[in-house]
């Protein structure tokens, strides 16, 4: 069965400083890998996805996120945070040899403080 | 705009009266969900559809239902609401194949049973 783990609930950084927003995940086949982003009152917004191809991924808004097949790991990185970073983070996966269906991360928490 | 359209987005109701929240897409994709969001427990399924006549039960499908006439609508039919259906819903869309595999969001529905 898919599964995926968020370990931290709450991720403080100050501004100017890098992030780093850790996922870990376990499928049958090839992970499709997803980050998303929610702001207060608002849908969860696609950040980036893997697919196959280099381990690490450019996504939306200056984020990336590196893929590690040994260690079974999708982190989402920034260089730089910003204060209106501040969101709620969700990593997801799909596998297409278990039913396509999307397995959410429970969450992390992203508080950029200036 | 391509676009996953929830209605309504805040919906107040007693207990026991049935209520419909609706969700349409735009971008002829196969794959749609409910998802119900709640604090501490993230994103949690409830029903998928793979296409149009094919539903599936999710991870808590209990006191809900649904149903996939047309390839863009999926609605999420409570029959009998009830208090600890209080939460945030949200709608998702996808293809089903492997090119696009990421899933859009509607803006969400704020649910309240009293």
């Amino acid at each position: 069965a898919q599964s995926v783990a968020q370990p931290e609930d709450q991720v403080n950084v100050a501004e100017g400083n890098p992030l780093t927003v850790k996922c870990t995940y376990s499928v049958s086949g090839n992970p499709y890998l997803f980050w998303y982003v929610q702001y207060p009152n608002r849908g969860l917004q696609f950040l980036l996805k893997y697919i196959t191809g280099d381990n690490l991924v450019k996504g939306s808004y200056g984020f990336e996120a590196e893929f590690n097949k040994s260690q079974t790991s999708f982190h989402l990185k920034k260089p730089s945070a910003l204060v209106s970073d501040s969101a709620l983070y969700f990593c997801a996966v799909r596998d297409f040899n278990y039913g396509q269906n999307f397995v959410f991360g429970p969450g992390t928490r992203l508080s950029v403080l200036p | 705009e391509a676009q996953v359209t929830q209605n309504p987005r805040y919906l107040i109701t007693v207990t026991g009266k049935k209520l419909t929240v609706t969700c349409s897409q735009n971008m002829n994709h196969e794959y749609m969900s409910w998802y119900r969001q709640d604090p501490g427990l993230g994103l949690r399924q409830i029903y998928y559809s793979m296409n149009v006549e094919v539903t599936d039960k999710g991870d808590v499908p209990e006191g809900y239902k649904v149903s996939r006439k047309e390839k863009r609508n999926f609605p999420l039919i409570l029959e009998s609401p009830s208090p600890n259906q209080t939460s945030l819903y949200f709608c998702a869309s996808s293809l089903s194949g492997a090119l696009v595999p990421e899933a859009f969001f509607g803006q969400g529905t704020r649910l309240t049973v009293v």
